[in-house]
């Protein structure tokens, strides 16, 4: 079965300093990544995406991913983190196999940026 | 700039009620998916249509909830009867169609409260 994991419930890091909010996945064929973010009582926010090609994908506001096929992973990064970048984050796997190309979502990681 | 509309924002229900919710997908989407979302958890697919039809309902707990996009336009989710764990975020998203790769498009979501 086609899944994400965050495995990180919070992260904590200093304005100015980098930041990384990580993702594993685990799928049967290609796998077609996403980031999202959520602002409170908002719905998501698309960031980014990778579907084939270079393996550092950049994004909105100034974020980037990086896949790694042989770690499984698409973890989202951000040379230098802002205050206004404390929200939930979610990774995504579009499902490829079952025929339904339906987006499976992980738990989420809250990011807290401090001042 | 284009946006998924949803209503109403906010619903506060008692047990047994029944409820309804609305989305208004971005024009010319023709995929449309119905999540629902608990409080620090990633969204779960409930219903996804492609146009009219239903590609996606398995997860959807069909003795209560109904969904439909009679036009494949806009589209209906209901409620009946609520229960106390119905209590979530109601999120309508959008996409350009199933054969594409493309990100998600989220309304801002219905935050339901059963009492």
């Amino acid at each position: 079965a086609q899944s994400v994991a965050q495995p990180e419930d919070q992260v904590n890091v200093a304005e100015g300093n980098p930041l990384t909010v990580k993702c594993t996945y685990s799928v049967s064929g290609n796998p077609y990544l996403f980031w999202y973010v959520q602002y409170p009582n908002r719905g998501l926010q698309f960031l980014l995406k990778y579907i084939t090609g270079d393996n550092l994908v950049k994004g909105s506001y100034g974020f980037e991913a990086e896949f790694n096929k042989s770690q499984t992973s698409f973890h989202l990064k951000k040379p230098s983190a802002l205050v206004s970048d404390s929200a939930l984050y979610f990774c995504a796997v579009r499902d490829s196999v079952s025929g339904t190309y339906k987006y499976i979502f992980g738990t989420g990681t809250r990011l807290k940026v401090l001042a | 700039e284009a946006e998924v509309a949803q209503s109403p924002r906010y619903k506060i229900t008692e047990k047994s009620q029944a409820v309804a919710f609305w989305c208004d997908p971005i024009s010319g989407h023709a995929t449309l998916y119905w999540y629902r979302q608990i409080l620090g958890q990633g969204p779960e697919l409930l219903v996804q249509f492609q146009d009219e039809s239903v590609v996606d309902d398995s997860q959807l707990p069909k003795d209560r909830f109904s969904a439909e996009r009679l036009k494949g336009v806009d589209s209906t989710l209901k409620i009946q009867p609520a229960e106390l764990g119905d209590s979530a975020m109601y999120l309508c998203a959008s996409s350009l169609g199933l054969e594409r790769i493309n990100e998600q498009f989220f309304g801002p979501g219905t935050r339901l409260t059963v009492l």
